[in-house]
């Protein structure tokens, strides 16, 4: 069966520090991967999503970056975070056919402080 | 513009309640509708889909039925558990590739023993 894990499950980091958070896929092979973020008191909001490796494409503009370096793994980057980067990160993947459904991982609570 | 507009919460009702969280859509074409549950501290579990106008979806007791015609998905329970407390979000597909969601707001659901 398929799983998705996401680490870590919680972060705090300062102002301006880096940021990388992983996700990989197991039990399927050339999924669609994305990428959402759901901030504090709002629904999920898309960021990214990759369709294969090297291949991503961003939903909204902002101070992320998505890598997918692997079939199975996509990885959500920052150079410098701001405060309003706080949020639940939530990685999930399709099969990418007609009428099928995202699997969510546990998410990643980052709080920039 | 493709959106989902939810019935904001918290919704509070007592164990064995009749409940309905009330979802409607706007669309260009048919996308495929979803309910997904989120357990305190944790990512997204698809609750239900529908795929096309009039289908319905059911699970652990839910239901939804894709209305075309008033562009509902409201969620229905004949009768809540405390196990039932959660947050639903109510999304579209608007690629139909599985996991480009847009999500409704969310309604956070309360069940008292």
């Amino acid at each position: 069966s398929q799983t998705i894990h996401q680490w870590p499950a919680t972060l705090v980091q300062p102002v301006g520090s880096p940021l990388s958070l992983e996700c990989t896929v197991e039990g399927t092979s050339n999924p669609n991967l994305y990428w959402y973020r759901q901030a504090a008191g709002r629904g999920l909001q898309l960021l990214f999503y990759s369709v294969g490796i090297g291949q991503i494409s961003s939903e909204v503009p902002q101070n992320l970056s998505a890598s997918r370096p692997q079939d199975r793994q996509f990885i959500l980057s920052s150079k410098k975070l701001l405060l309003s980067d706080s949020g639940f990160y939530l990685c999930a993947w399709s099969v990418g056919a007609e009428n099928t459904e995202a699997f969510f991982g546990q998410g990643t609570r980052l709080t920039v402080v | 513009g493709n959106s989902v507009t939810q019935m904001e919460g918290p919704v509070t009702l007592s164990e064995e309640a009749f409940l309905t969280i009330n979802c409607t859509y706007t669309a260009t074409g048919y996308p495929s509708l979803f309910w997904y549950v989120q357990y305190p501290g944790e990512g997204l579990q698809l609750l239900l889909k529908a795929t096309k106008a009039d289908d319905k979806g059911s699970n652990k007791g839910f239901e939804a039925t894709y209305r075309k015609e008033t562009t509902s998905f409201h969620l229905e329970k004949g009768s809540v558990q405390v196990s039932d407390s959660a947050v639903y979000f109510c999304a579209l597909d608007y690629y139909n590739q599985g996991g480009k969601l847009i999500f409704g707001q969310g309604t956070e659901l309360s069940v008292k023993p």
